[in-house]
């Protein structure tokens, strides 16, 4: 069955980088795309982009180009979220979604990234 | 800024019919922005309900079904069980990427 595991919580300071693994199972790697969405506590999703593990191009919304990189690791059927420079309000759940064909999927049990000096 | 609104809260009975809409800022919904539907509970992350408008997950229960209603995109439960009790998100893909409603908190009562 297709999965998607996420790695584990973590805490960072302001300024610092946090990076996210999912690693996916039950599918065909590199024929689907990934989406990463997040939820802040209390709050709605938010779109973060997307990633194509067959030839690693990659979208970003306008708020978060600079800040945020995706890579993947086809060997390990693995793709990576890097954001940096966090916030405070970079607080939030992370997710990695399944994302082909404009049907999101499946998605990661997710991973807390708490932002706290 | 691109928005997408969704109903706040709505309630319902248990075997009623509710219906959850989903509109964009920028113009009508058509199935050229791939409606989905989400279904959250606390402390759970989102599950796939509907794809591309109308299309069920399949997992996702006959009872869940999506349209296009007027000018917004539709997520019709019914006869509604209290498991459905969640939060309910749609997205629509719009300028190139997706964008999320702020959500609809259904309560069955």
């Amino acid at each position: 069955q297709v999965q998607l595991v996420q790695s584990g919580p973590e805490l960072k300071k302001p300024g610092a980088s946090a990076k996210v693994s999912c690693k996916t199972s039950g599918y065909i790697f590199t024929s689907s795309g990934v989406t990463w969405v997040r939820q802040a506590p209390g709050q709605g999703l938010e779109w973060l982009g997307w990633i194509n593990p067959y030839d690693g191009h990659t979208n970003y919304p306008e708020n978060f180009k600079g800040r945020v990189t995706f890579s993947r690791d086809t060997s390990a059927s693995t793709v990576y979220m890097e954001l940096r420079s966090l916030r405070s309000d970079d607080t939030a759940v992370y997710y990695c979604v399944k994302d082909i064909h404009f049907s999101i999927s499946h998605w990661g049990q997710g991973t807390l990234l708490t932002v706290s000096s | 800024q691109t928005v997408v609104t969704q109903e706040p809260s709505l309630t319902v009975s248990p075997g009623g019919t509710v219906t959850l809409t989903c509109a964009s800022s920028i113009g009508a919904v058509t199935s050229d922005t791939y409606p989905n539907w989400f279904q959250q509970k606390p402390g759970q992350p989102p599950t796939s309900l509907i794809y591309t408008t109308r299309n069920r997950q399949s997992w996702t229960p006959a009872r869940f079904s999506g349209s296009l209603l007027g000018d917004r995109a539709a997520l019709t439960l019914s006869g509604v069980q209290p498991d459905d009790e969640a939060d309910y998100y749609c997205a629509l893909l719009l300028l190139g990427g997706w964008v999320f409603g702020g959500g609809t908190k259904l309560t069955v009562l």
